[in-house]
């Protein structure tokens, strides 16, 4: 009876690296979505996907994050060429359908930039 | 532009009395309305959730309130303990939107004090 499970918990990177972070929704969910938290502020979407299908990434930023969540395996966040201003708390929520149902959190992954 | 807004940054109340958190939204295309709560280091954890065909749901001691004509919505929490402290977050979405994303407050921190 897992729930959403995210790893790592905690990511340092080096300005210019990548970052890969993963999030595997809970059983019987094939809806997910990324939310990002930057400090004193609250959650923002990123983006939703389906498996093998991304269905509304208006919230990403147009250069160096992409998403996935291929058919076997967990859904991953990459972000290219990490930059300061990335730091930040990336969660990864997931529901049974789409609309109008509860979206259950994973305890997210801190991305430190150094 | 800030969709969701949550005016209070923070809320003290005295244990086994009531909880009031508040919320106003500006979009009329949200129909679908939740509050989160947030431990620090810890994802945002489903509370409570209400369509805007109700004005009212209830769980055990959380009731939700939806002034849809105000673009009002609160949560009560009664009688309030020690283990509510937390960063509470509400969150919107819209059914015509088709993608569910929620649309996050920024937050309202309450303590609860023995």
């Amino acid at each position: 009876n897992a729930g959403v499970m995210q790893n790592p918990r905690h990511l340092v990177r080096r300005r210019g690296q990548e970052a890969r972070l993963r999030c595997s929704p809970m059983k019987g969910h094939s809806h997910v979505y990324w939310y990002r938290q930057l400090p004193e502020e609250g959650l923002k979407f990123m983006v939703y996907l389906q498996k093998e299908n991304i269905i509304d990434e208006s919230g990403m930023p147009k250069e160096r994050f992409s998403a996935e969540f291929p058919k076997e395996g967990p859904s991953i966040l990459r972000i290219q060429q990490v930059v300061r201003g990335d730091s930040a708390a990336y969660f990864c929520a997931s529901s049974p359908i789409g609309s109008n149902q509860p979206q259950h959190f994973g305890d997210g992954t801190r991305l430190s930039i150094l | 532009d800030q969709q969701v807004k949550q005016n209070s940054p923070s809320l003290s109340v005295q244990e086994g009395r009531i909880s009031i958190l508040n919320c106003d939204y500006t979009n009329s295309m949200f129909d679908y309305f939740l509050w989160y709560k947030k431990y620090p280091a810890e994802g945002p954890t489903f509370l409570i959730s209400i369509s805007s065909i109700k004005d009212k749901n209830e769980d055990g001691r959380f009731t939700v309130f939806l002034n849809k004509s105000a673009k009002h919505l609160s949560l009560h929490i009664v009688p309030s303990q020690p283990g509510d402290s937390a960063v509470y977050f509400c969150a919107a979405s819209g059914f015509s939107s088709n993608t569910g994303k929620l649309i996050f407050g920024q937050g309202t921190t309450l303590q609860v004090k023995p």
